[in-house]
């Protein structure tokens, strides 16, 4: 499959922890992308790194890229019991400009 | 500005029956895509749509097919239904192909 597989399939924190999540991929990439789903409802997109970037960071929101290693992390910090929820990353495929969605890491943090 | 709007958000239908299914992307956006959504298949791309042409086209049966007019609102469609097209169907759309997605909350689709 050329989707990624994300790791943990299933992360349950305390409030105030860090959640970290990672994404494998298995193609060259133009960029990766973060977006959480809640329960029932669409996609929100979080943020979008490039593949000639290594580090990007929106609020609580820290994304790292290592395109040698073809794998990508997600750090929230100091989480929210708001926070829970699906956690997917994407990858535009660099041949082709496909879509391709991991299987998701789903978040509880509780309060 | 309005989000990207599928309707219905609910539906459902029998094996052997089809469906149409809307989606009006983010005023200005001119890049559409389809995915489904299921729990054991996960988020899987069906097709994506610019400027009224398929750009893009997952790994789906023909049974499944889509369309765009020309203000950018686009609709789905699944002939001969069968049981395992149960599934979420989200739409996306954005401004350009590379851009980040806006999606709507999906049409939930039961097969009966």
């Amino acid at each position: 499959s050329q989707q990624g597989e994300e790791d943990p399939q299933a992360l349950s924190i305390q409030e105030g922890e860090n959640a970290t999540m990672n994404c494998s991929y298995k193609t060259s990439i133009n960029n990766l992308q973060w977006y959480r789903q809640n329960s029932g409802r669409g996609l929100v997109h979080l943020i979008l790194i490039r593949s000639n970037e290594r580090e990007k960071h929106s609020g609580r929101l820290r994304v790292t890229l290592d395109t040698s290693k073809k794998s990508s992390s997600l750090l929230i910090t100091a989480s929210r019991a708001a926070d829970t929820a699906s956690y997917f990353c994407a990858t535009e495929q660099k041949t082709g400009n496909q879509f391709y969605f991991g299987t998701g890491t789903s978040l509880t943090v509780i309060p | 500005k309005a989000g990207v709007t599928q309707t219905p958000r609910y539906l459902i239908k029998t094996r052997g029956q089809q469906v149409t299914l809307s989606c009006s992307p983010i005023s200005g956006h001119r890049s559409v895509s389809w995915y489904q959504q299921t729990p054991g298949q996960g988020l899987q791309f069906l097709f994506e749509y610019f400027s009224e042409t398929q750009r893009n086209k997952g790994n789906f049966p023909g049974r499944f097919s889509g369309r765009q007019f020309s203000n950018s609102r686009s609709e789905m469609n699944v002939s001969t239904l069968e049981l395992g097209d149960s599934a979420l169907y989200l739409c996306a759309s954005s401004s350009m192909p590379d851009q980040p997605q806006h999606f709507g909350d999906g049409t939930r689709l039961s097969i009966l």
